[in-house]
């Protein structure tokens, strides 16, 4: 059992591109979270989808981020026009049912850097 | 709106003592509470989940205990070791305006440093 997986462990983007981080939840879990530490923060929520849907996103900010968990392939957490503020470690988390009954699996998170 | 809170932030010990990590919570409505440790660039690794309904949780020499009514929570870890050192993080599942059984709202950590 791989565990939760995350791609790239480290992503550096220029101001103005487009960041893309990708989640493969453990096998059988269909539940996939979204958190984000910023630096000498705790980790926030961002949101929760579930297998082709977004069951919450009040945790993203409003704009140039969007996430989607397709019926095929891995959970992709998509920021546009990164800005120096969006630098900072993203994890996905993910269960087999809901986290109230399960708890979460984390995976090692992708550290995005902004330039 | 549900806020954890963990103290110390940090506590430098050396090898062989137990020591005690503390988590509070202001809203006790609560589904479950879980403890992470984070090494330093790494992810979390979860340690121990305590469901509402539960006291306490014991894994190998880890203890978590939790206390609903008083929103507080310990891990209690016995005859620490250099590799014990990490962020140790608490997170409590629900306990904000709406009911949701799925957000996690974490503290800020306390750093463990066992010194050999």
């Amino acid at each position: 059992n791989a565990g939760v997986m995350q791609n790239p462990r480290h992503l550096v983007r220029r101001r103005g591109q487009e960041a893309r981080l990708r989640c493969s939840p453990m096998k059988g879990h269909s539940h996939v979270y979204w958190y984000r530490q910023l630096p000498e923060e705790g980790l926030k929520f961002m949101v929760y989808l579930q297998k082709e849907n977004i069951i919450d996103e009040s945790g993203m900010p409003k704009e140039r981020f969007s996430a989607e968990f397709p019926k095929e392939g891995p959970s992709i957490l998509r920021i546009q026009q990164v800005v120096r503020g969006d630098s900072a470690a993203y994890f996905c988390a993910s269960s087999p049912g809901l986290g109230s009954n399960y708890g979460y699996t984390f995976g090692s998170g992708t550290r995005l850097t902004v330039v | 709106k549900q806020e954890v809170t963990q103290i110390p932030a940090a506590l430098s010990v050396p090898e062989g003592e137990n020591l005690v990590l503390n988590c509070s919570f202001t809203d006790s409505a609560i589904y479950n509470l879980q403890w992470f440790r984070q090494d330093p660039g790494k992810g979390l690794t979860s340690l121990l989940l305590i469901q509402s309904s539960q006291r306490e949780q014991t894994s190998g020499r880890l203890n978590a205990s939790l206390d609903k009514s008083s929103g507080r929570s310990t891990l209690y870890i016995a005859a620490s070791q250099p590799g014990d050192s990490a962020t140790y993080l608490c997170a409590v599942n629900g306990g904000n305006s709406g009911g949701s059984n799925y957000k996690l709202t974490f503290g800020k950590g306390t750093l463990l440093t066992v010194n050999p």
